[in-house]
């Protein structure tokens, strides 16, 4: 029974369009955030999120922007996707945002930019 | 620059051999150490984790690391491994209070039987 629930779990898109990654978590933590995996780069981190407010972000690209409307919920916009967005995008949360929590992690949406 | 670093993109091993997955980071401060395990199709998951105390620490499923200051080190080991070990590890730092974990490029681990 997952705790944390990312829709959809398989994604395609065009080039120059747009999509939303949802993340919704019911472990009653925190503190969300977003990463992501491809086959260029390891697990890079992309966000975090304490309380529904942005802690860090380490995403360059304002084409990545992240909702928080609720406490247990982190989205992903993602906007002008070009085929490098190709990759697996991985939601975690943890109690708080502290560095010595454990991270839970979903299991994934894998975007794909033809 | 603070970095963290698994030097084996891929290590194969025989069931029943010991194992051990390397990991070194970068940082002049004390960092929080995790290794997690992430089984096909699915997300990490926790193996274990270190900050301070006793530097060898003991995971689930037999799996323990040992932090060596010195070395900027914190290998992954086990005894002996099982073909359920087969999977990709990740090592991951946090390297300031309030930051999320970095983690390195991760190592796949294939278990011959």
């Amino acid at each position: 029974d997952p705790k944390i629930i990312q829709k959809p779990k398989y994604l395609v898109a065009v080039t120059g369009s747009e999509k939303i990654l949802i993340c919704e978590q019911y472990l009653g933590h925190n503190a969300m955030y977003w990463y992501r995996q491809s086959a260029k780069k390891p697990l890079e981190f992309m966000f975090s999120y304490s309380y529904q407010k942005l802690m860090d972000n380490q995403t360059a690209s304002s084409r990545f922007q992240p909702q928080s409307s609720k406490k247990n919920h982190l989205d992903l916009q993602i906007t002008a996707l070009k085929p490098d967005d190709s990759a697996t995008y991985f939601c975690a949360s943890s109690q708080e945002n502290i560095s010595n929590e454990r991270l839970f992690f979903g299991h994934g949406t894998k975007l794909s930019v033809l | 620059a603070q970095s963290v670093t698994q030097p084996d993109a891929r290590v194969t091993v025989s069931e029943g051999a010991s194992l051990q997955l390397r990991c070194k980071y970068s940082y002049s401060g004390t960092p929080y150490l995790f290794w997690y395990v992430q089984y096909p199709r699915q997300g990490l998951q926790l193996l274990l984790k270190y900050y301070s105390g006793d530097p060898v620490v003991q995971g689930v499923n037999g799996f323990e690391a040992e932090f060596i200051k010195s070395n900027s080190s914190f290998h992954l080991r086990k005894a002996s491994v099982h073909w359920s070990d087969s999977a990709v590890y990740f090592c991951a730092v946090s390297f300031n209070n309030n930051n999320a974990p970095r983690f390195g490029a991760g190592t796949k681990l294939s278990v011959k039987p």
